[in-house]
C-alpha cells in the first residue's frame, strides 16, 4: 500500500517570495507522483507529474517539483509567489499496476500575504 | 467541451435520509472513483469502478452505495447508515494510454446533513 505525508498543513509566504511545499511518500512498487491545488469550493486541477525521466518535473503556473527516489520525496517549488496562488494543494501517489487508486497526502493550505 | 459533471453543487438532507449524488462523464473514460474531502485530511477514496457494471470498495465505504450502469454515470448514494455525511464529494475518471495516465476531477458537491 502506498501513503503520503505532506509535513506542513499551512504554509505562510510573503508576496514575490520563493516557497516550498514538502511531500514525502512509502510505497513498496514503483510509483506515479502528482500535484495537484484546490481553490475554495472546486475540484482539482493538476499542476505536474512525474511518471518516469527526467527527475526535475515543470508544470503550470511556474510551479516545479523534484522527484527524489532515495529520498522518497517529492517536494514542490514556485520562486515567485503571486496573491493568486493562495489555494490547497495536493501531493497525491499512484501506481501502474492495479487498479491505479491516487492516494493523497492531507493538504498544505498556501497563503500568500500582500 | 469534456469533462466531469457532478450535481448539485450544493446539497442539504435531514439526517436518516438517503441522497444520491451524481458523476456523469463524456470522456470515454473507463475507471471512475468518488472521493470525500473533510477538512485537514485531505481526499479519501470510497468506491472505484474500472469497468461497467463493477466496482470495488475504497478505504472509506461504509454507509456509501454505488452502481455502474453506464460508463458515463457513476451514481453515489450517501445512505442513512453513514454516522457523519456532512463532506465535499469529488467524482473523477481516470485516462489510460499506454504507460502514461492522469485523472480528470469534478467540481465536487457540497453535502450537508442537518
Amino acid at each position: 500500500a502506498q501513503s503520503v505525508t505532506q509535513l506542513d498543513s499551512q504554509v505562510p509566504v510573503f508576496e514575490e517570495a520563493p516557497v516550498e511545499l514538502r511531500c514525502n511518500y512509502s510505497s513498496s512498487v514503483s510509483v506515479y507522483l502528482f500535484w495537484y491545488v484546490q481553490y475554495p469550493n472546486q475540484g482539482l486541477q493538476l499542476l505536474l507529474k512525474y511518471l518516469s525521466g527526467s527527475t526535475l518535473v515543470k508544470g503550470i503556473n511556474g510551479f516545479e517539483a523534484e522527484f527524489n527516489k532515495s529520498q522518497t520525496s517529492f517536494h514542490l517549488r514556485k520562486p515567485s509567489v503571486h496573491i493568486s496562488d493562495t489555494a490547497e494543494y495536493f501531493c497525491a501517489v499512484s501506481t501502474l499496476q492495479g487498479a491505479q487508486k491516487l492516494v493523497f497526502g492531507q493538504g498544505t493550505r498556501l497563503t500568500i500575504n500582500p | 467541451d469534456g469533462g466531469i459533471t457532478q450535481s448539485p453543487k450544493y446539497l442539504f438532507r435531514k439526517e436518516g435520509q438517503n441522497v444520491t449524488l451524481s458523476c456523469e462523464q463524456n470522456l470515454n473514460h473507463d475507471a471512475m472513483y468518488w472521493y470525500r474531502q473533510d477538512p485537514g485530511q485531505g481526499l479519501r477514496l470510497i468506491y472505484y469502478s474500472q469497468i461497467v457494471n463493477d466496482f470495488q470498495k475504497g478505504d472509506i465505504a461504509e454507509g456509501y452505495s454505488v452502481s455502474r450502469e453506464k460508463k458515463e454515470s457513476f451514481p453515489l448514494t450517501v445512505t442513512s447508515a453513514q454516522k457523519n455525511p456532512t463532506a465535499f464529494y469529488l467524482c473523477a475518471s481516470r485516462w489510460l494510454t499506454g504507460a502514461n495516465y492522469g485523472y480528470t476531477f469534478g467540481s465536487g458537491t457540497r453535502l450537508t446533513v442537518v
